[in-house]
């Protein structure tokens, strides 16, 4: 079985403070692939990114960056200077050799302003 | 292009009655993907397609719940006597062809209440 758990239900910011989501995951597989999606208050889920079991080098996109580290089976999403169209519920999701997918409960993130 | 699209947006029916929820996906794309989403939950996987065929059902709850996707297309969730707890958004999330891997393009979803 495989869980992806996000401790955090909510967080508040202010506008331009930093910001890092936490995801811890738990698989049996050695082959498994990370992800983020963010839903806005919108509704619809959007893919921000994808990691593989093997590629553990951390990544920054703008002022989205990911730590990913397998010896503590994290995958943690940190966002520099917030803003507040960066309000939403973020969900990191796990897929693992059963190709089924497994979300987290999601962590909501409001930036005032 | 075209993003993943559900009807209806919002259905409202009695305890009891039958329901289909369609959806449409990217053109293409080969994967579908059938979720359930209650309120402060993240999505929670119902079944899954490749092509034509249901690669995996496993999420279903029980036999009350159906899906077809008899062209490898469009796909329809259907409900049979539908109880108070289905109440729900149901989401669908299409993939291109090739790794089960790839990430899913999401529709908005279709927020089903059973009164």
């Amino acid at each position: 079985a495989q869980k992806v758990t996000q401790a955090q239900t909510e967080i508040s910011v202010v506008e331009k403070e930093d910001v890092t989501l936490d995801c811890v995951y738990e698989t049996r597989d050695t082959t498994y692939y990370l992800f983020w999606y963010k839903q806005p208050p919108s509704g619809e889920l959007v893919f921000l990114i994808r990691r593989n079991s093997f590629d553990e080098q951390n990544e920054i996109s703008g002022r989205y960056s990911w730590n990913f580290q397998k010896s503590t089976s994290s995958f943690n999403f940190t966002i520099t200077a917030s803003q507040v169209v960066d309000s939403a519920v973020y969900f990191c999701a796990l897929i693992g050799g059963s190709y089924i997918p497994t979300f987290g409960r999601g962590t909501s993130l409001i930036v005032h302003p | 292009g075209a993003g993943v699209s559900q009807t209806p947006s919002n259905k409202v029916t009695e305890k009891g009655k039958y329901v289909e929820l369609r959806c449409d996906p990217i053109s293409g794309h080969t994967a579908l993907y059938w979720y359930r989403q209650s309120l402060g939950q993240g999505p929670e996987f119902l079944i899954y397609f490749q092509g034509t065929g249901a690669a995996d059902d496993s999420g279903l709850p029980n036999d009350r719940f159906f899906a077809v996707r008899p062209e490898g297309s469009v796909s329809t969730l259907k409900i049979q006597r539908t109880e108070r707890g289905d109440s729900a958004v149901y989401l669908c999330a299409s993939s291109p062809r090739g790794s089960p891997y790839n990430e899913q393009f999401f529709g908005p979803g279709t927020r089903l209440t059973v009164l």
